[in-house]
């Protein structure tokens, strides 16, 4: 059984450019979550995805969006790069009964850094 | 928007001691999570509490949920080296699934 990967592990970029993030889910499980992570602070929800869909959205601009695929793996696309983008953006994969307790598996973060 | 406030934000401790984590909110979570994160990697779970009033023990750690399930605290007994890291606590809004909230986390260094 694999866990959650993601790619790249590292990346730079300027500022206005666009970005895609991938991460592939835990072998079994149907949602994955995007967490931001800037330096210093907790995670903060960006949005969730489950068969497909957009399941809910934290407090992020439309630039950010977000894709998931047939075999579960997602993707987070970021346009018009901020310097304020910069941050370590954690994928998170779950089995979906609705709850509260649905195990979220982190993977190891993609560092971005926007100059 | 719900918030979780966690304190200390940084503790230094020698080992052997013993030592709180609290995490604060004026909303109502239908659970809280506690996670320990390492340089370069994404955080693990500890524990998941539910209940208000819910004590649960992890070998040196303890964990309790406040009875109004908007506060949370983390003892741990005896600190060792080894749990050097940071400890994010994350909250579940109501109906919400599992779409966490979490806090500020604190950093927490244990000298030999």
């Amino acid at each position: 059984e694999t866990g959650v990967t993601q790619s790249p592990t590292h990346l730079i970029k300027t500022r206005g450019q666009q970005v895609t993030l991938r991460c592939s889910s835990q072998s079994g499980h149907n949602t994955v979550s995007w967490y931001q992570q800037a330096l210093g602070q907790g995670p903060q929800f960006i949005f969730q995805y489950y068969r497909e869909e957009e399941n809910g959205r934290g407090n992020f601009p439309p630039r950010f969006s977000g894709l998931q695929f047939p075999n579960y793996s997602s993707e987070l696309n970021v346009n018009a790069l901020e310097l304020d983008d910069s941050a370590l953006y954690l994928c998170a994969s779950s089995l979906y009964s609705g709850g509260s307790t649905d195990t979220q598996y982190f993977g190891p973060g993609t560092r971005l850094t926007v100059l | 928007t719900q918030l979780l406030e966690q304190s200390p934000q940084f503790l230094s401790i020698q080992e052997g001691e013993n030592l709180t984590v609290y995490c604060n909110s004026s909303s109502v979570f239908s659970s809280l999570q506690w996670y320990r994160q390492e340089p370069g990697e994404g955080p693990v779970l500890l524990v998941t509490v539910v209940t208000g009033g819910e004590v649960k023990k992890l070998k040196r750690l303890t964990f309790q949920f406040g009875d109004a399930r908007k506060d949370s605290s983390l003892h741990i007994t005896a600190a060792q080296p080894g749990d050097t890291g940071l400890y994010l606590c994350a909250g579940a809004p109501n109906n919400a699934g599992n779409m966490l909230t979490f806090g500020g986390g604190t950093r927490l260094m244990v000298k030999p």
